[in-house]
């Protein structure tokens, strides 16, 4: 089974600041590699899928980032909205997700 | 619009059965492979099960294999998760989710809770 690891747990962040989440798998996995953002009491909201492409609605301020086994979520810049749990999830064999990453307000 | 309604969840014995069911609109249903993923409290997320749109193919997490059976009715524009032998630590959030494109999975139910406690 793949596994999914990502980093920070949680961060500590203010408004307007630039936030990067990383995310690495046990093997390669190519480009397949979806983030999603979930807020409490929430479903998760796909953010972005293979890896780089955005999805239709998402704010330009968020981007991906890497391929094979490196990956990377960034905020370009903290908006109050994006206070919220993210995860990064591999779809190349079955799927695994990341343990998520908490942003939280500094 | 995409709709993916779930319902079924609810408080049940260690052992005792319950069957998820959720209700899709807003897409050809028949053409896309389905799945169940589920959200302990305050914990993440683990995929828990997978159907192809025909429901030829089907795959399960090992903590659920032999215990969980899933299955579709296109006909009836439906998913449904059967849940044999509960354990405490199945409690989650249950999630009816599409697997689009290169199966991704890009539109998510509201999630039905079900609890198992003596």
């Amino acid at each position: 089974d793949i596994q999914m690891t990502q980093s920070p747990s949680t961060l500590s962040a203010s408004v307007g600041d630039r936030v990067t989440i990383t995310c690495r798998a046990s093997q390669s996995i190519s480009s397949w590699l979806a983030w999603y953002q979930q807020k409490p009491g929430k479903a998760p909201n796909l953010l972005i899928y293979k890896a780089s492409s955005l999805e239709s609605g998402v704010p330009s301020r968020f981007s991906g980032s890497g391929s094979g086994t490196e990956f990377t979520l960034t905020i370009s810049s903290l908006q109050p909205d994006d206070f919220a749990t993210y995860y990064c999830q591999q779809y190349n064999s079955r799927w695994t997700f990341g343990q998520g990453t908490k942003v939280e307000i500094k | 619009e995409v709709q993916l309604v779930e319902s079924g969840g609810g408080l049940v014995q260690p052992g005792e059965s319950l069957r998820l069911s959720c209700a899709a609109s807003g897409f050809t249903f028949s053409i896309y492979s389905m799945d169940w993923v589920r959200q302990a409290p305050g914990k993440g997320l683990e995929w828990v099960s997978y159907i192809s749109s025909s429901g030829t193919t089907i795959y399960y997490a090992d903590s659920v294999k032999g215990r969980f059976t899933i299955s579709r009715d296109n006909a009836k524009n439906s998913l449904y998760l059967q849940m044999n032998s509960l354990r405490v630590e199945d409690t989650a959030v249950y999630y009816c989710v599409r697997a689009g494109t290169n199966l991704l999975l890009d539109y998510w139910g509201q999630g039905t809770l079900v609890t198992v406690s003596s």
